[in-house]
């Protein structure tokens, strides 16, 4: 059972445009979330979080929405850069089990000069 | 240097022979985990650890074993590896509210 879900395979867009991967989740015990970045040949890296308490987190060129309602989050790139083309996952957890984390299946993001 | 770092990079061997991967961090973390990368399923959590001597399941826990003996430390052992778990695993850790350090990860190959 995927309780965290990226549907989204890949993404293309232009250099300058605005980039928006989206999450899914199913278990409504989730309260922190979290983005991650991953080059080839690298582990993951963490880009930005965001806690149930919140809609919106931006740092720099990178915003977090998170809908509650919905079980949905996307992470918006705001202008997209070449260097920004990597895989991103977004991760899951309950604050209350720190040690558990549960990952998407990553968003494969190409940025096209 | 804030640094995660695993042992080897890369492992090619056959299925039954006992190998462990060893992962070491020197930030003085309390949480310790391991994750395994395969195509289509994004990263699964195999095992985690809240502090020294103190760990429990992920969601794939089968087939693999850790310890956690020193607070630095968290080898992860297979003791009769098969082929389905050939796979990139990824050693993390992280403080207390904070987010996770990845090592640059461990490709096996189990024949």
């Amino acid at each position: 059972d995927q309780q965290v879900k990226q549907n989204s395979p890949s993404l293309s867009v232009q250099e300058g445009r605005i980039s928006i991967l989206n999450c899914d989740y199913t278990n409504s015990m989730f309260d922190y979330f979290l983005w991650y970045k991953k080059y080839p040949a690298e582990g993951p890296t963490f880009l930005i979080s965001i806690s149930s308490i919140k809609d919106k987190n931006e740092d720099g060129r990178f915003t977090v929405f998170l809908n509650k309602s919905a079980k949905h989050l996307s992470l918006h790139i705001v202008p997209s850069q070449p260097g920004d083309s990597a895989v991103y996952f977004c991760a899951a957890t309950r604050s209350s089990n720190t040690g558990k984390l549960i990952f998407g299946q990553g968003t494969t993001l190409q940025v096209k000069p | 240097e804030a640094q995660v770092t695993q042992n080897p990079r890369y492992l090619i061997t056959v299925t039954g022979k006992k190998l462990t991967v060893t992962c070491s961090q020197n930030m003085n973390h309390e949480y310790m985990s391991w994750y395994r990368q395969d195509p289509g399923l994004g990263l699964r959590q195999i095992y985690y650890s809240m502090n020294v001597e103190v760990t429990d399941k992920g969601d794939v826990p089968e087939g693999y074993k850790v310890s956690r003996k020193e607070k630095r430390n968290f080898p992860l052992i297979l003791e009769s590896p098969s082929p389905n778990q050939t796979s990139l695993y990824f050693c993390a850790s992280r403080g207390l509210n904070q987010p996770q350090h990845f090592g640059d990860g461990t490709r096996l190959s189990i024949l």
